[in-house]
């Protein structure tokens, strides 16, 4: 099973870097990574995708080492509004049926001011 | 914006009784998931469903029935509710060969008592 692995909780100051990473060993070669936000009494939200290398979108930076074993979610200059719960997903779609999904359990994240 | 909404965000049942939670996306997407969320698990996976009448297990599909007779339409059924199925529910959708980036609902606390 391709158990995918985060940190229970992490805490940052407002306008600091914040680095989550998911660990992820058994990734397969058709697998890709997603990260999501949840904010209390909310269903998760999308915040970025990738497969290999680097990503980046408005809200977040995507990392991922050639072995793709790992994968981290860099959130620049955090404010209080990101403190949520983070959720990485591996992941792939084989046609009609859904192949493999793992979501990790969830990083939360605390910023203070 | 994509919508997925659920019929309701809380629910309270008694043990025993039959339980249907309904889930309506308005992005014409294939694909619908339901998911429970309980403290400290994550997300784990009930059924899955990639066209109308069409449906897959999950990780955990045990004391659960889905139904998809409408493409923007995935219920979940209980049919005969138990303490343990306390939890959070929650649907997503997503277009075929983007499981990765699915779309949430609010989510439905229901309560067994």
């Amino acid at each position: 099973l391709a158990k995918t692995t985060q940190p229970i909780s992490m805490d940052s100051y407002e306008g600091q870097e914040v680095n989550i990473t998911c660990s992820h060993n058994n990734i397969a070669t058709n697998d890709y990574i997603t990260w999501y936000q949840q904010f209390p009494s909310q269903g998760p939200r999308f915040i970025i995708q990738g497969y290999k290398t680097k990503v980046t979108n408005e809200v977040a930076s995507l990392f991922i080492p050639a072995d793709r074993k790992s994968s981290t979610l860099s959130l620049p200059r955090v404010s209080l509004s990101d403190t949520a719960v983070y959720y990485c997903l591996v992941g792939e779609e084989r046609g009609s049926t859904l192949g493999r999904l793992y979501f990790g359990r969830g990083t939360q994240l605390t910023v203070w001011p | 914006d994509v919508k997925v909404t659920q019929s309701s965000r809380y629910l309270v049942k008694r043990t025993g009784e039959k339980v249907f939670l309904e889930c309506v996306q308005d992005m014409d997407h294939e694909n619908m998931f339901w998911y429970r969320q309980d403290p400290g698990l994550g997300l784990r996976l009930i059924y899955f469903s990639y066209d109308v009448k069409m449906k897959e297990k999950g990780d955990i599909p045990e004391g659960y029935s889905v139904s998809r007779e409408k493409k923007e339409r995935f219920s979940l059924i209980l049919e005969s509710a138990s303490t343990n199925q306390t939890s959070m529910y929650l649907c997503a959708s997503s277009y075929h060969g983007q499981v990765g980036e699915q779309y949430f609902g609010p989510g439905t606390r229901l309560t067994v008592t």
